[in-house]
């Protein structure tokens, strides 16, 4: 079946230490976007990327930096400059300007700093 | 794209109709309304989307207003898997230029039994 693979679904990290979250699409997306989930709070943007070897920053970009030198991956890594990294973390993918252009997402990365 | 507006929350009872409503009063004639929703701690799910028209599917109804400045995104018989937040955005169809892609904090309906 087609989807969006996150992983890992939990990660604990030290402060002062950096971290990649993993995200893999099989649906032959162009785009691909990450967003921030605090609790009780909405989707905030991060990254996006439309092509590959190209991404632009969302909202609030300081401290992640991304990647995209496949189209199937879009690597987040939190740096140990996110002063607040503790969040519930979402990939998604699109496929613009075909069919229902419907964001699909993944199940989650929930990241927590000891 | 254009910027939503929803009520941060609502309840309903089990069995009843749950109206969620969304503000979109900027929205441009090329801009659909799509509707997603995200049960605790799990990605967001893609529920429906429309243009100008009345939309129906096995999950639920969206009533767009004839100015399309407003929509509601109807569960006819909500039960208690229904609890969840649901986020309205609006986008461009075919757009070549995927761009960002804004959710709001969306509507935490919670049904109740």
């Amino acid at each position: 079946d087609g989807g969006i693979t996150q992983s890992p679904k939990y990660l604990f990290r030290k402060e002062g230490q950096n971290v990649t979250l993993s995200c893999e699409q099989n649906l032959n997306h162009d785009a691909m976007y990450w967003y921030r989930q605090d609790p009780g709070q909405g989707l905030r943007l991060i990254y996006y990327s439309q092509i590959v070897n190209d991404f632009q920053k969302g909202d609030i970009a300081e401290g992640y930096s991304v990647s995209r030198e496949k189209k199937e991956s879009f690597p987040l890594t939190v740096t140990s400059a996110q002063k607040n990294p503790t969040a519930f973390y979402l990939c998604a993918s699109l496929n613009p300007g075909f069919g229902a252009n419907v964001l699909t997402f993944g199940a989650g990365s929930r990241l927590t700093v000891l | 794209d254009a910027k939503t507006t929803q009520p941060p929350s609502m309840d309903c009872a089990e069995g009843r109709a749950a109206n969620l409503p969304c503000n979109h009063s900027t929205i441009s004639g090329n801009e659909y309304v799509y509707w997603y929703r995200q049960i605790h701690s799990q990605g967001p799910q893609y529920i429906i989307h429309g243009l100008k028209n009345n939309e129906t599917n096995e999950m639920a109804s969206l009533i767009i207003t004839e100015d399309r400045k407003s929509s509601t995104l109807i569960l006819p018989h909500a039960t208690l898997r229904d609890t969840a937040v649901y986020y309205c955005i609006v986008r461009s169809w075919a757009s070549s230029n995927t761009g960002k892609l804004i959710f709001g904090q969306g509507t935490t309906l919670q049904v109740k039994p």
